[in-house]
């Protein structure tokens, strides 16, 4: 079967930084994307990674390793609107986007 | 530019009775998705349209339907609710469903309640 593994929860603390790990599982790959999600409210896109290495966007990076099935999402200098759940999600072989359960960050001043 | 809507933007139901979820895009995106989403469960897909004119099942589809007539509109209906269906109903688009092109927007969601 298909599956996304991401930690259900994390705690950081304002300004520093954090890494958020997703791995995968899945019939194919056509690419990986990261959503970022406020509580009460709907998932907005944040990245996509389809080549292995680092794709840098302002304080978030987000990062891939297709051979270990292995994406990160790095969040520098947090600030306390990061506080929400990070979605991980990978398009399979039939253009399918498989979705994680979600990494509620909590950010402490 | 409203983007994506969807209406209503919350609802109450009793079991056995219809609904119909609306979800309107002016992106003129080719691919339209219906997801729930239930608390430590990730976004499940229920059905989806790759383009106006064609719909497919997603991983969630028993007691749901969905008809894609034109670019902009993808209703959702429940023939007969039942408390199961009790979650968070979620309307997206894509400009195509390959590679960047499968970047989904949404739209705010439907809490829908069945009791």
């Amino acid at each position: 079967g298909q599956n996304i593994d991401q930690p259900t929860e994390m705690t950081a603390t304002e300004g520093a930084i954090v890494q958020i790990n997703c791995t995968y599982q899945t019939s194919g790959f056509n690419g990986l994307f990261w959503y970022q999600q406020h509580a009460g409210e709907a998932p907005t896109f944040l990245s996509y990674n389809v080549l292995d290495g680092l794709e840098e966007k302002g304080r978030f990076s987000s990062f891939l390793s297709r051979s270990k099935g292995y994406s990160y999402l790095l969040l520098k200098e947090l600030q306390m609107k990061d506080s929400a759940s990070y979605l991980c999600a990978v398009l399979d072989s039939n253009y399918q986007l498989i979705w994680g359960a979600g990494t509620k960050l909590i950010i402490k001043p | 530019t409203a983007g994506i809507t969807q209406a209503p933007t919350s609802q109450i139901l009793a079991a056995g009775r219809s609904m119909t979820l609306r979800c309107t895009q002016d992106m003129r995106h080719n691919a339209m998705y219906w997801y729930r989403q239930d608390l430590g469960l990730g976004l499940r897909l229920i059905h989806y349209s790759n383009t106006a004119g064609t719909t497919g099942k997603g991983e969630v589809p028993d007691g749901y339907s969905v008809s894609r007539a034109n670019t902009d509109d993808f209703p959702l209906t429940l023939a007969s609710a039942v408390p199961s269906q009790t979650s968070v109903y979620f309307c997206a688009s894509s400009l195509d469903t390959s590679g960047s092109y499968n970047e989904q927007f949404f739209g705010p969601g439907t809490r829908l309640t069945v009791l």
